[in-house]
């Protein structure tokens, strides 16, 4: 079970917005600690999609964009496309674990 | 352009200990730490623990503490992980990622080791 919470699995048509939530407490998100965003394709490493909340990586398209409040934090995907579809993970830091933790992963399928 | 090579995958008894080594290249290396994170077979991503590369400080996840040890070697720019008393729960794909600081975001990746751990 892990920290911080998110839904197994998202999916959307092509062109969609879809959003993949985050849940944590007021040990970790909620403390104030920022939330990262990690994309994964099966077989491969993940690749970081947003830091700090809302920041945007270079190289990674202006559709995807990131948002905290209060112990929760969002992925958001506008204009869906087939290269999405993959495994996404949030990451944060929690003081009562003194311990990064992520998110279980949610899996976007693109339909 | 920023690289981190890892070293090749490993098979191993359990109760016996594998050592992984992440070789970066493309930046100063003392400037950001390294982070391990693995992945056992269909799950999520766990993180390991975090090394400072500039002074060796290290802090580690308290389920492996005791059984997790990372060291740096400025002179080839290359980090190690080393866990013992391995597990067949220890099976899992293992990634090293560059962390400029504790609890910070992994910004690359090394291209992961395998490691699986059997009787």
């Amino acid at each position: 079970q892990s920290v911080l919470t998110q839904p197994p699995s998202v999916s959307g048509a092509p062109g969609q917005r879809i959003t993949i939530s985050c849940t944590g407490s007021r040990s970790n998100i909620g403390a104030g600690y920022d939330v990262h965003w990690y994309k994964q394709i099966p077989g491969t490493a993940p690749k970081l999609v947003i830091y700090a909340n809302g920041n945007r990586p270079s190289g990674v398209p202006g559709r995807l964009s990131g948002s905290k409040s209060g112990s929760s934090a969002s992925l958001a995907i506008t204009g869906l496309q087939v290269e999405d579809e993959a495994d996404y993970y949030c990451q944060s830091y929690d003081r009562s674990l003194s311990s990064v933790v992520f998110g279980g992963g949610t899996k976007l399928t693109v339909l | 352009q920023v690289h981190l090579m890892q070293s090749g995958g490993e098979v191993k008894k359990t109760g016996a200990s594998v050592k992984v080594s992440c070789k970066a290249s493309g930046y100063t290396f003392t400037s950001y730490g390294i982070s391990w994170v693995r992945q056992a077979p269909g799950q999520g991503l766990e993180w390991m623990g975090w090394i400072n590369t500039y002074n060796g400080n290290t802090n580690f996840a308290q389920k492996l503490q005791g059984r997790l040890t990372m060291t740096t070697d400025t002179s080839t720019n290359t980090v190690f992980m080393e866990l013992r008393g391995l597990g067949s729960d220890d099976t899992a794909m293992y990634y090293c990622a560059r962390s400029m600081i504790m609890g910070g975001y992994g910004d690359f990746w090394g291209q992961g080791t395998l490691v699986t751990a059997s009787s």
